[in-house]
């Protein structure tokens, strides 16, 4: 099966632009999904598709993808952003999703 | 607005089954997908498999062997078995809608709250 990979960990500046990363070959063929978790809750969809935001998730989120490297930027991170972040995909091979490992964002 | 809640034990023995119930409310069950997911502590997700209202079902090739997903759309709920359980099955478990777009992209959305499910005798 295909795997995601994403760096383990990742801070910002307060206000400024983070882009977090997850790279896998599925990618390739298919639109991840974002999400993100703050710790005793549930993960919460950010973003999906090319660039597709759900309601109540802030602009400052977006998305995008480039052969095999998708990307998640936050433009001016605020503090309530310092969160896990995961990555998802099906799988090239077949009805499968993958996750990526997440990354953990600090919001110095 | 739909909003998901599992349910079941919260303490299972080595060997035997794990079973879990997701309770689908503020929306119908039909004519979506829904889904299982893990978090083993301290660690990441893992997609379990999903099931569609009619009642077919995809399942992680690494957990297949084990895993059953059957649903009931008279109550709006669709239920997860995990048999043969060891210590690494320990884990906060989430049912989530599974919604995809021309065999493009996918999303989980809505998630329920989780449930922790630990393995021990």
């Amino acid at each position: 099966s295909s795997e995601l990979t994403q760096d383990p960990a990742v801070s910002v500046a307060l206000g400024q632009t983070v882009r977090i990363t997850c790279q896998g070959d599925s990618l390739r063929r298919y639109f991840p999904s974002w999400y993100q978790q703050k710790p005793g809750q549930a993960p919460l969809l950010v973003i999906y598709g090319k660039n597709y935001r759900p309601s109540g998730i802030p602009d400052r989120f977006s998305g995008s993808s480039s052969g095999n490297t998708a990307s998640l930027t936050i433009a001016g991170a605020q503090a309530e952003d310092e969160a896990d972040y995961y990555c998802n995909s099906r799988d090239s091979s077949g009805p499968n999703w993958v996750f990526g490992g997440g990354t953990k964002l600090t919001v110095l | 607005q739909v909003q998901l809640q599992e349910s079941g034990p919260g303490l299972v023995k080595p060997s035997e089954t794990l079973s879990l119930t997701c309770t689908v409310s503020g929306g119908s069950i039909s004519g979506y997908y829904w889904t299982w997911i893990r978090q083993t502590p301290g660690k990441g997700l893992q997609w379990i498999g999903a099931i569609y209202s009619s009642g077919s079902t995809n399942y992680n090739p690494s957990l297949k062997s084990r895993v059953t997903m059957s649903i009931d759309t008279s109550v709006n709920q669709f239920s997860l078995n995990l048999n043969s359980v060891t210590a690494a099955d320990t884990a906060v478990y989430y049912c989530a809608g599974h919604q995809g777009y021309q065999l493009s992209y996918w999303w989980f959305d809505p998630w329920g709250q989780g449930t922790l499910v630990t393995v021990s005798s």
